[in-house]
C-alpha cells in the first residue's frame, strides 16, 4: 500500500518549457488536489477534482491544467513554466465527505 | 472567502517548557485538522477535529476545537527537541481545505 506517490520528486526546467507531474494514490479516495509551497506562504490549492473527469479551480490555477482520467491519477500540467512557477508542488488525496488529506512526498520544481 | 490565521508564526522555546498556538478562522466550519511538516519533507496528519468541543491528545500534544468561536489550539506539554517542526491548521469547507502559514516550531535543549 504505497499511498500517495508523486513523479518526478526534482526537475529543473528552462523558462518556456512544458512538463507534467504526475499524482497516484491506491486508497479509492475520491478526492484529489494540488498544492503549491512557498516559503512563507503555507500551502495553497491549484485545483482539485471531487472524481473521475472532474476537476475544479482552487485559489492560484493560472498557468496550470489538470487532469483526472483514471480515479487513482491526477495529472498536474504546466504548458510554459516561468520562474515564478519555481515551488514544491505537493499532490494530495481524501475520501468523500471526510477531508482528512493525504499527502505525497513531493516535487521540488525550479524553473530558470 | 474563508480566512485561516496561526499565531505565532515562529516559536522558539526550551525543553520541559508548555506552550499553545492558535487557529483562528473566518467562516463557519465543524471541521479542522492540524499537520506536521519536518524540513524537506511532506505534511503528516497529526489531529481531525469533527465537531465543536471535539479534544485529541497524542503524546505531548493536545488539539482543540471550539467552533463557535472560530478557534483551534494545539497545546505542547513539556516540549520535546523532536517536536520540531513545522505545525498547519487546515480548515475544512466542503471539497477543499485551507490551510493556515504554519508554526514553525523549535524546541532548544
Amino acid at each position: 500500500n504505497a499511498g500517495v506517490t508523486q513523479t518526478p520528486k526534482f526537475r529543473v526546467l528552462k523558462t518556456g518549457q512544458s512538463m507534467t507531474l504526475l499524482c497516484a494514490q491506491d486508497m479509492n479516495h475520491e478526492y484529489m488536489y494540488w498544492y503549491r509551497q512557498d516559503p512563507g506562504m503555507g500551502l495553497r490549492l491549484i485545483h482539485y477534482s471531487v472524481g473521475e473527469g472532474t476537476t475544479a479551480k482552487g485559489e492560484v490555477p493560472d498557468g496550470y491544467n489538470v487532469s483526472r482520467l483514471k480515479k487513482q491519477n491526477f495529472l498536474l500540467g504546466l504548458e510554459s513554466a516561468a520562474p515564478s512557477q519555481t515551488s514544491v508542488y505537493f499532490c494530495a488525496s481524501s475520501w468523500e465527505n471526510y477531508n482528512e488529506q493525504f499527502f505525497g512526498p513531493g516535487t521540488r520544481l525550479t524553473v530558470l | 472567502e474563508l480566512k485561516v490565521e496561526q499565531n505565532p508564526l515562529f516559536l522558539s522555546m526550551q525543553e520541559g517548557k508548555n506552550y499553545t498556538i492558535y487557529c483562528n478562522y473566518s467562516t463557519t466550519s465543524d471541521r479542522l485538522y492540524w499537520y506536521r511538516q519536518d524540513p524537506g519533507k511532506s505534511l503528516e496528519s497529526l489531529f481531525v477535529l469533527l465537531s465543536n468541543g471535539a479534544v485529541k491528545q497524542e503524546g505531548r500534544l493536545m488539539a482543540s476545537l471550539d467552533t463557535k468561536a472560530r478557534l483551534s489550539t494545539l497545546h505542547i506539554t513539556a516540549a520535546v527537541h523532536d517536536l520540531s517542526a513545522t505545525y498547519f491548521c487546515a480548515v475544512d469547507s466542503g471539497s477543499r481545505l485551507t490551510f493556515g502559514e504554519g508554526t514553525q516550531l523549535t524546541v532548544n535543549p
